[in-house]
């Protein structure tokens, strides 16, 4: 077990409808990444939160958004969903930005129908 | 762009044999490579980094090796397990981590 954990795991949700995805970091880490990653692919970053704070993007639209609250825990959001946001969603944990150890939670996997 | 690939989607290896997993970049400025293991069910697990300025690092039963001349990175698994069933996915680093597509390696009883 990483430490970190992802709720819900599971989730079915219409198209255009909204959603949020929790993230608890490990403990003392104070950095949190998410990543989308489709069947059968490698995951691919969305964004990473530092200290309550975006630090850094990938190529997501504006309709992904985040927060980091005071005890580094996050949330996912992701508005008008369509059917390609069907994925496994990961959050990743890790102390400091530049740390390659980072600590992924168990995933959401959410469905877009 | 930035890209990482890898050679081979599957990987079939006897147990007790060693395991080669290898996987191609193409952005010279990263600063870090990883390897990470993701087990059906479950997110990646950390297995191995190297830092762009090695060649080599081993770790327990595991050794990457790194040529950047020709942009090459592999992970070599000693006596592999049945428990080393997973698919293996290379990363890269710059200010974010860039994954590859991954590889499954099966393990033959």
């Amino acid at each position: 077990e990483t430490g970190v954990t992802q709720s819900p795991t599971h989730l079915i949700k219409t198209r255009g409808q909204q959603v949020t995805l929790r993230c608890s970091s490990q403990s003392g880490h104070n950095t949190v990444s998410w990543y989308q990653q489709a069947l059968g692919q490698g995951p691919q970053f969305i964004f990473q939160y530092y200290r309550e704070e975006e630090n850094g993007r990938g190529n997501f639209p504006p309709r992904f958004s985040g927060l980091q609250f005071p005890n580094y825990s996050s949330e996912l959001n992701v508005n008008a969903l369509e059917l390609d946001d069907s994925a496994l969603y990961l959050c990743a944990s890790s102390l400091g930005r530049g740390n390659t150890e980072a600590f992924f939670g168990q995933g959401t996997r959410l469905t877009v129908v | 762009g930035e890209s990482v690939g890898l050679h081979l989607p599957t990987l079939s290896v006897q147990e007790g044999d060693n395991s080669i997993i290898n996987c191609a970049y193409s952005n010279s400025a990263s600063d870090y490579f990883i390897w990470y293991k993701q087990e059906s069910g479950k997110g990646p697990q950390f297995i191995i980094d190297i830092r762009s300025n090695m060649d080599k690092r081993q770790g327990q039963r595991v050794t990457v090796l790194l040529n950047k001349t020709v942009k090459h990175l592999s992970l070599q698994i000693a006596a592999t397990q049945p428990g080393d069933s997973a698919v293996y996915f290379c990363a890269e680093r710059r200010e974010k981590l860039t994954f590859g597509t991954g590889t499954r390696l099966t393990i033959i009883p």
